[in-house]
């Protein structure tokens, strides 16, 4: 079964520092993987996703994510942080026509 | 324009009662779905439809009835309320037929509370 675990479950940075979230997954084929994020009383929306290709994905509002197969990761990341980044995290898993698995979430906190 | 969207936003009502939340989507897609949200923000699906067919039917209690009158909508219907149902409810739509990899777009949620 597809699984998704993100170790880390509030992550606090500083304005300007960067940022690196981590995702473990377990998929049995080439995944699928997603980062959502969702804002606070918002819905999920979608940074960025990765299935073949490039290990390096960009993604929306400067973010990127690296796939490591041989670690399992899917880690998202940005060089410098915005207060407006302040937010819920989400990976996701998924492959063909199954059901995407979503992570437990990171919240992300950003202080001046 | 909204691409997706729920009603109603709140909802709170008492145990045992029967609610419905309604979902619409004007991108066309073909496929959409219902998930819950749990207090430690625990995102699980519940139900996928793909063109008004049901694909997804994770183990839900039957309680819940989703309902599919066209491609664009998706109402959940809840019967015999428990307090255990109170959750944040998203409806989210993808283009084609219920891919993985497919982008979903999710609505703003519906925030069920049941006293």
């Amino acid at each position: 079964a597809q699984s998704v675990t993100q170790p880390d479950i509030h992550i606090t940075v500083s304005e300007g520092a960067s940022l690196e979230l981590r995702c473990n997954y377990s998929y049995g084929a080439t995944p699928y993987l997603f980062w959502y994020v969702q804002s606070p009383g918002q819905g999920l929306q979608l940074l960025l996703k990765y299935f073949s290709g490039d290990t390096l994905v960009q993604g929306i509002k400067g973010f990127e994510a690296e796939f490591k197969r041989s670690q399992s990761s899917f880690n998202l990341r940005k060089p410098s942080v915005h207060w407006s980044d302040a937010a819920e995290y989400f990976c996701a898993v998924g492959g063909g026509y199954q059901k995407v698995t979503f992570g437990t979430g990171t919240k992300l906190q950003v202080i001046p | 324009d909204t691409a997706v969207s729920q009603t109603p936003k709140y909802l709170v009502t008492q145990m045992g009662n029967d609610k419905s939340i309604k979902c619409e989507q004007n991108l066309g897609h073909d496929t959409m779905y219902w998930y819950k949200q749990d207090s430690k923000k625990f995102l699980k699906i519940m139900f996928s439809y793909n063109n008004k067919e049901l694909i997804i039917n994770e183990t839900v209690p039957n309680r819940f009835s989703p309902k599919s009158p066209d491609k664009a909508h998706l109402n959940l219907h809840i019967n015999s309320l428990e307090l255990g149902d109170s959750a944040v409810y998203f409806c989210a739509s993808s283009q084609r037929g219920g891919r993985a990899g497919d982008t979903q777009y999710f609505g703003p949620g519906t925030r069920l509370t049941v006293l």
